[in-house]
């Protein structure tokens, strides 16, 4: 299956750290994304993490895979009011034509 | 480096019309995507490229949408006849090698 989920909105204080959640159901998975949608804009690319790896660290994010559990997440350290935006998570499974699978994206809202 | 452009920005056509997209990837890059974003959803695949080949057109109403992507370079989408419920933003992409995808501003269709 190709299923991916993650929860639907996030609210966090300026400062504080975000952590988005994505679950996803194909073990075949190879590389998993994150990508950062702002209102009426497209797809903006942030990391990416092989499926090898535990935790990738890049500057104020943090992306973490519990692939026993098919489970990704992505932490912003001291999120600001520029992160508010929708985030996805995508998954991408070689082989079979790579194709590249999208969840249904977590609202985050950063308050003052 | 250039990013995938897409034309129109904005479309707004009547029901049983048609509607074109177009959409000119990365230099380079070798698979290109159309997604279709429903407000509130993620992303869903229409179509994947790979050069001028179709590799994934599984989720395209292949009744009434279209696609082509004629040198394996520009792509361009089309719904004949549009329907209601195909109001929505779509999205292309390129990649070169099949994984990390480049999105474009997207083309907001609205169909009344």
């Amino acid at each position: 299956g190709e299923d991916v989920e993650q929860s639907l909105f996030l609210s966090v204080r300026e400062g504080d750290s975000s952590v988005i959640n994505c679950t996803y159901t194909d073990s075949s998975s190879t590389y998993l994304y994150w990508y950062k949608q702002e209102p009426g804009a497209g797809l903006q690319l942030l990391t990416y993490i092989f499926s090898n790896m535990d935790m990738k660290q890049d500057q104020r994010l943090t992306v973490l895979l519990n692939k026993k559990d098919k489970h990704l997440s992505l932490r912003i350290a001291d999120t600001q009011t520029g992160d508010s935006a929708i985030y996805f998570c995508a998954e991408i499974v070689t082989g079979g034509g790579n194709k590249l699978t999208f969840g249904t994206g977590t609202q985050l809202k950063v308050e003052l | 480096e250039a990013g995938v452009a897409q034309s129109p920005r904005y479309k707004i056509i009547e029901k049983r019309q048609s509607v074109a997209f177009w959409c000119n990837p990365i230099s380079g890059h070798a698979t290109l995507y159309w997604y279709q974003q429903i407000l509130g959803q993620g992303p869903k695949l229409l179509i994947q490229f790979q050069n001028n080949g179709v590799v994934d057109d599984s989720q395209l109403p292949k009744d009434r949408f279209s696609a082509e992507r004629l040198k394996g370079v520009d792509s361009t989408l089309k719904i004949q006849p549009a329907k209601l419920e195909d109001s929505a933003v779509y999205l292309c992409a390129s990649s070169p090698w099949g994984g990390e995808a480049f999105f474009g501003q997207g083309t907001r269709l609205t169909v009344v």
